[in-house]
C-alpha cells in the first residue's frame, strides 16, 4: 500500500541554522500539507499546497518558513533561521483531492539547540 | 473556526477492558479521521469516517454528523493500544482543506 515518507526521522540543529525537511507524498496525490506538533500539544496546521502554490497558511507559517515541490516527487519545508521554539514533530500529509482523507507521513522530529 | 473537543482527556484501562472515546465538533464537517499516535510519535490512521459506522478488528467508529459527534470504540484493549488518540475534522463551510485536530485522549493500558 502506498504511503507518505519523510526524511530525516530526526534532525538536530543549532539555533539560527537553516533546515530542510523532506517528504515524498503518495504518487497520484495532488494536495500537500505540513503540520506541526510541539511536544505534548495537539497537531497544528501549517500550510497547504496545490498546483505549485500555497493555498492556505496558518499564523504559525511566517516568513521564516517556505515550501517547495522541487521535482515531481518531493515536497519540502524549509525553516530559514531556526529558533528554539521550532522544536517539534513535523508531519507531511497528502490527498488526491480536497475534502478527502489525508494520509500522514511518520513525521520528522526537529530539535533546535 | 470549528472547535473540536475530545473526552476523556486521559484514560487508564486494565488490559482486556473496553472503552469509548468521544469527539465533539462545533460545526458541519466534510470529513473526520481518527488517529493513534504511538509512543514514537507516529500518527497511525485508524478511520476515515465522515459519517456512519466502520469496524477494523477490535476497533470501530461511528460518526453522527447531524449531531456533530464521533465515537471510537476499543474492545478487549491491549497494552499496544496505549498512546494518544486524536480526532481530526475538516470544516465544510470553508473552501480550505486543512484538518483541525482535537486535543487528544491519552490512553494507558496496563497489564
Amino acid at each position: 500500500e502506498p504511503e507518505v515518507t519523510q526524511t530525516p526521522s530526526h534532525q538536530v540543529t543549532q539555533m539560527g541554522q537553516e533546515v530542510i525537511l523532506r517528504c515524498v507524498p503518495i504518487s497520484n496525490h495532488l494536495y500537500f500539507y505540513w503540520y506541526r506538533q510541539i511536544l505534548g500539544q495537539k497537531v497544528e496546521f501549517l500550510v497547504s499546497f496545490y498546483n505549485n502554490e500555497i493555498s492556505e497558511k496558518s499564523e504559525i507559517f511566517d516568513d521564516q518558513f517556505s515550501v517547495e515541490r522541487p521535482d515531481g516527487s518531493n515536497f519540502t519545508l524549509k525553516i530559514r533561521s531556526t529558533k528554539l521554539e521550532d522544536s517539534a514533530m513535523y508531519f507531511c500529509a497528502s490527498n488526491r483531492q480536497t475534502y478527502n482523507e489525508q494520509f500522514f507521513g511518520p513525521g520528522t522530529r526537529l530539535t533546535v539547540l | 473556526g470549528i472547535q473540536v473537543e475530545q473526552s476523556p482527556p486521559d484514560l487508564i484501562l486494565q488490559e482486556g477492558a473496553n472503552s469509548t472515546l468521544r469527539c465533539n465538533f462545533s460545526d458541519s464537517v466534510n470529513n473526520l479521521q481518527w488517529f493513534h499516535q504511538n509512543p514514537w510519535g507516529q500518527l497511525i490512521n485508524l478511520f476515515y469516517i465522515p459519517s456512519g459506522t466502520k469496524q477494523n478488528g477490535r476497533l470501530s467508529a461511528t460518526t453522527v454528523a447531524t449531531e456533530r459527534y464521533s465515537l471510537l470504540y476499543i474492545s478487549s484493549s491491549q497494552t499496544t493500544d496505549s498512546g494518544v488518540y486524536f480526532c481530526a475534522v475538516e470544516e465544510s463551510k470553508t473552501s480550505y482543506d486543512k484538518v483541525i485536530f482535537g486535543p487528544g485522549t491519552s490512553l494507558s493500558v496496563i497489564p
